[in-house]
């Protein structure tokens, strides 16, 4: 069974400044996907960030990108610029690949979450 | 706002009783997820739906069951709740089943606390 560890309960970072949230997986999988989720105090999931662990190159949006090291396992994300509206809990999210066998591959499996604070 | 509307958004019961969540799925998405988010489980993947269809099974328990109407809304139905079935429970949809890596859209939550 693939496992998702995200191993830093919180972190905070100062406005405008950048700050890395860890993730690691585990999987013998070759084809699969890595998603970041953020759950702000609304609690409603939003995507922040996808990757395609076929594609070498780290996925970018804005503000966020990722370091993939299909070999080590990691899947980090790095916010640049922080800014308040970042506070929330970060996700890190493992899906199983189209031609990966069995039915199961519409299935996230969850990191443990990390807290983002973001003073002023 | 992700186009996925769950109701209730609050559900206060008492043990042994029997709820059903719903979810509405954004226009035009044909697969239903649930997730139930626990202090102590964290987020944990439950039941897939696609098309009316049972696609995929998580660690879904007997008690809890699940299904897909032809219009796409799903519920979700708990019974026989249990103090540790108080979580969030979330419903997430998607175009199609989940192919191609294609983002799964959350709906804002149901908070059941079963008391």
């Amino acid at each position: 069974a693939q496992t998702v560890t995200q191993s830093q309960p919180e972190m905070s970072v100062q406005e405008a400044e950048t700050v890395t949230l860890s993730c690691t997986y585990d999987t013998s999988e070759s084809d699969y996907y890595l998603f970041w989720y953020k759950q702000p105090p609304s609690r409603q999931m939003i995507l922040v960030i996808r990757q395609e662990a076929y594609k070498q190159q780290n996925a970018t949006e804005n503000r966020f990108s990722v370091n993939f090291q299909k070999a080590a396992k990691s899947f980090s994300l790095k916010i640049s610029d922080s800014q308040l509206g970042d506070a929330a809990m970060y996700f890190c999210a493992y899906r199983r690949g189209d031609y990966a066998g069995g039915t199961s591959y519409g299935k996230l499996t969850f990191g443990q979450g990390t807290i983002l604070t973001v003073h002023p | 706002d992700s186009g996925v509307t769950q109701t209730p958004k609050h559900l206060i019961t008492a043990t042994g009783q029997r709820v059903t969540l719903r979810c509405s799925p954004r226009s035009g998405d044909l697969s239903v997820y649930w997730y139930q988010q626990s202090l102590d489980q964290g987020l944990q993947f439950l039941i897939q739906y696609y098309n009316g269809e049972e696609r995929a099974k998580g660690n879904i328990l007997e008690r809890f069951s699940a299904q897909q109407f032809p219009d796409l809304h799903s519920e979700l139905n708990l019974s026989s709740l249990e103090l540790g079935d108080s979580a969030l429970y979330f419903c997430a949809s998607s175009v199609g089943t989940s192919g191609g890596g294609e983002t799964q859209y959350f709906g804002p939550g149901t908070r059941l606390l079963v008391l």
